[in-house]
């Protein structure tokens, strides 16, 4: 199994749609979970972290599901500026960080 | 802050060519780390550095890549010589030592053409 898996996608939404995206890992001691956003060229950016309580930062929501080994992303209100690659993240280490290879979200008008 | 610091933005060259890749961490962070990109393989971590000492170096490919840290402020990974299978987005992030959920930071990378 691979430390850390998402659906590649493309998810094809319209706008105004609500998508989500699974992520899960191997690694049940891991502690820290992320969800990076990635614009085609670009550098990966910080779009949440995740925490064990579940947390909303405006139309984005994270949830982990420690039991079933998994972090979700949940997006209201899609935006056409939503369109990019939302890579999961794990901690397996104090300081070692393993990405997922993404999950492609496509917002069509 | 000016945030992680990538140069060059692109590099092309021949086979068997070395190339050197260099980045400035934010300022204040402990750790650094270099991220290869691709398609096939997603962001793999390469080598990371805590106080300018090598950590981990077990994803660095093979003998042909090297990375140092001479200071607070600077790395250089080295690939020599240069094959094109090592064409790929390279790239560097720092994270500061406050707390194990603190986030990665990267650099704009740099885009490396092996022909």
């Amino acid at each position: 199994r691979k430390e850390v898996e998402q659906d590649p996608g493309p998810f094809n939404v319209p706008e105004g749609a609500t998508v989500a995206f699974n992520c899960t890992y191997s690694n049940s001691a891991s502690q820290s979970f992320f969800w990076y956003r990635q614009d085609c060229r670009k550098e990966p950016k910080l779009l949440m972290s995740v925490y064990s309580s579940g947390n909303e930062d405006g139309r984005f929501t994270a949830q982990l599901n420690r039991a079933s080994q998994y972090i979700s992303l949940l997006i209201r209100d899609s935006k056409l500026s939503d369109s990019a690659t939302y890579l999961c993240v794990v901690t397996s280490g104090y300081s070692t960080l393993t990405f997922g290879k993404g999950t492609m979200l496509l917002v069509s008008p | 802050d000016a945030g992680v610091i990538q140069s060059p933005r692109h590099e092309v060259t021949e086979m068997g060519q070395e190339v050197t890749l260099r980045c400035k961490p934010i300022s204040g962070h402990d750790y650094l780390f270099w991220y290869r990109q691709t398609m096939m393989r997603g962001l793999e971590l390469l080598i990371y550095f805590n106080n300018n000492v090598p950590i981990d170096d077990s994803g660095m490919p093979e003998d042909r890549f090297s990375a140092k840290m001479p200071n607070a402020s600077f790395s250089t990974l080295k690939i020599q010589p240069s094959e094109p299978r090592d064409s790929a987005v390279y790239f560097c992030a720092s994270r500061d030592r406050v707390a194990y959920n603190s986030p990665l930071h990267f650099g704009n990378g740099t885009r490396l053409t092996v022909t």
